[in-house]
């Protein structure tokens, strides 16, 4: 099964919360997965990426959590700000293709 | 160093038309992939190109077909257009597989008439 199904669809936090977008995976052979953010008329921008043999993974106020044994990985934003608002993705890598996630929406609100 | 670029940004074509989308990817970068986004499919896979050699291709019919040329740069060609196939059309490039850091272009925003 390859898919990655991503939740919530939308998100909407104020300024300083810590908005957590889930995904969720079926395909073990799945070895590599990064978030990307997209804003309005760009394309996805490489955010963060994780492998799955390590749980956690921070950059800056990005942080993934992966759990392997429970097939998902989840992307968690520090202190939010109005310009992180934009569509989030997940995506899971195999046999040189992304698998994306169906996209969040996050709205951070001043 | 430069990003990726696609050409050309926008595209307005009439149905059974067909196009030719361009792809240079970043310099170095040897493996190039083409995605379709659309609101309802969101992100959807095409191909991936490796050394002039397609690896793998998404389900698509046969009217969607790509290259890569030695230089890195691809290019994908869409025949006989069709309503559904507007959508905006993404190349990613990475260094060698796409479960290493993958870079994605502007895109090339595909309307269908």
């Amino acid at each position: 099964q390859q898919q990655v199904k991503q939740s919530p669809q939308s998100l909407i936090v104020q300024k300083g919360g810590i908005p957590i977008i889930n995904c969720a995976y079926e395909n073990t052979a799945f070895d590599y997965f990064p978030w990307y953010q997209q804003f309005p008329g760009k394309g996805p921008a490489l955010l963060i990426a994780i492998r799955p043999d390590v749980s956690e993974k921070k950059e800056g106020r990005f942080t993934i959590s992966f759990n392997k044994s429970a097939k998902q990985f989840s992307l968690h934003i520090m202190d939010s700000q109005p310009g992180d608002s934009a569509t989030y993705f997940c995506a899971a890598s195999i046999e040189e293709k992304l698998v994306f996630g169906k996209g969040t929406k996050l709205t951070v609100n001043p | 160093k430069a990003g990726v670029t696609q050409t050309p940004r926008y595209l307005i074509k009439t149905r059974g038309q067909q196009v030719t989308l361009s792809c240079s990817p970043i310099s170095g970068h040897r493996s190039v992939s083409w995605y379709q986004q659309t609101p309802g499919q969101g992100l959807q896979f095409l191909f991936e190109y490796f050394s002039e050699t397609q690896r793998n291709k998404g389900n698509f019919p046969g009217r969607f077909s790509g290259r890569q040329f030695s230089n890195s740069r691809s290019e994908m060609n869409v025949s006989t257009l069709e309503l559904g196939d507007s959508a905006l059309y993404l190349c990613a490039s990475s260094l060698n597989t796409l479960n290493t850091e993958a870079f994605f272009g502007q895109g090339t925003r595909l309307t269908v008439v």
